[in-house]
């Protein structure tokens, strides 16, 4: 069967710092990886997405990135984090016409 | 483009009693239907989906949802709702061809009292 697993589970970084949140899928191969935003009480921001190796579009423009150096590898990053990118991050996989699969999240706190 | 709406941003209702959640979608092509639930700090779990056939869809946990194409909504219900219900629910759309992304709503807290 396939998994997803994301981590960190938290993360509490200070203002400028760098970040790295990494998600990996076990159990299928060429998924659609995603990573989602989602604001306090608020509803799922996409932020990227990629349908196969070192291809990423991005959704919205921020100082996140993006990266898929495996097939089933798929992390986000930053060079100086800002308040405004607190939130609850969630990767998540697809294939064909199947429904998004979820990890179950990062939250992060810039501080 | 694709967008999805949420009706109601919070539902309270009493333990047993009946439970709708409203969602209408926009859409230009065919897509498919989805409704997930979000328990506290976790990702967000597959409840059903329509992709096509019959409109009325059974899901986990006793929900089910009803495609109406005319009405462009796919509302989720539940007969008898329990304390372990509450969580936050999200409608969501993909298109048919060529979707990569999937469209969600900004969600509904449902809040079961006992």
């Amino acid at each position: 069967s396939q998994t997803i697993h994301q981590w960190p589970a938290t993360l509490v970084q200070p203002v400028g710092s760098p970040l790295s949140l990494e998600c990996t899928v076990e159990g299928t191969s060429n998924p659609n990886l995603y990573w989602y935003r989602q604001a306090a009480g608020r509803g799922l921001q996409l932020l990227f997405y990629s349908v196969g190796i070192g291809q990423i579009s991005s959704e919205v423009p921020q100082n996140l990135s993006a990266s898929r150096p495996q097939d089933r590898q798929f992390i986000l990053s930053s060079k100086k984090l800002l308040l405004s990118d607190s939130g609850f991050y969630l990767c998540a996989w697809e294939r064909d016409t199947s429904p998004l699969h979820f990890g179950n999240g990062t939250r992060l706190t810039v501080t | 483009a694709q967008s999805v709406t949420q009706l109601d941003s919070q539902v309270p209702v009493f333990e047993e009693a009946p439970v709708e959640l409203r969602c209408n979608y926009s859409s230009s092509v065919s897509v498919y239907l989805f409704w997930y639930v979000q328990y506290p700090n976790q990702g967000l779990q597959l409840l059903l989906k329509y992709l096509s056939g019959s409109t009325l869809v059974k899901g986990i946990n006793g929900f089910e949802a009803e495609f109406n194409k005319s009405q462009t909504s796919f509302h989720l219900r539940k007969p008898s709702v329990h304390i372990s219900d509450t969580a936050e629910y999200f409608c969501a759309v993909k298109k048919v061809t060529g979707g990569f992304k999937t469209i969600f709503g900004a969600g509904t807290r449902l809040f079961v009292k006992a």
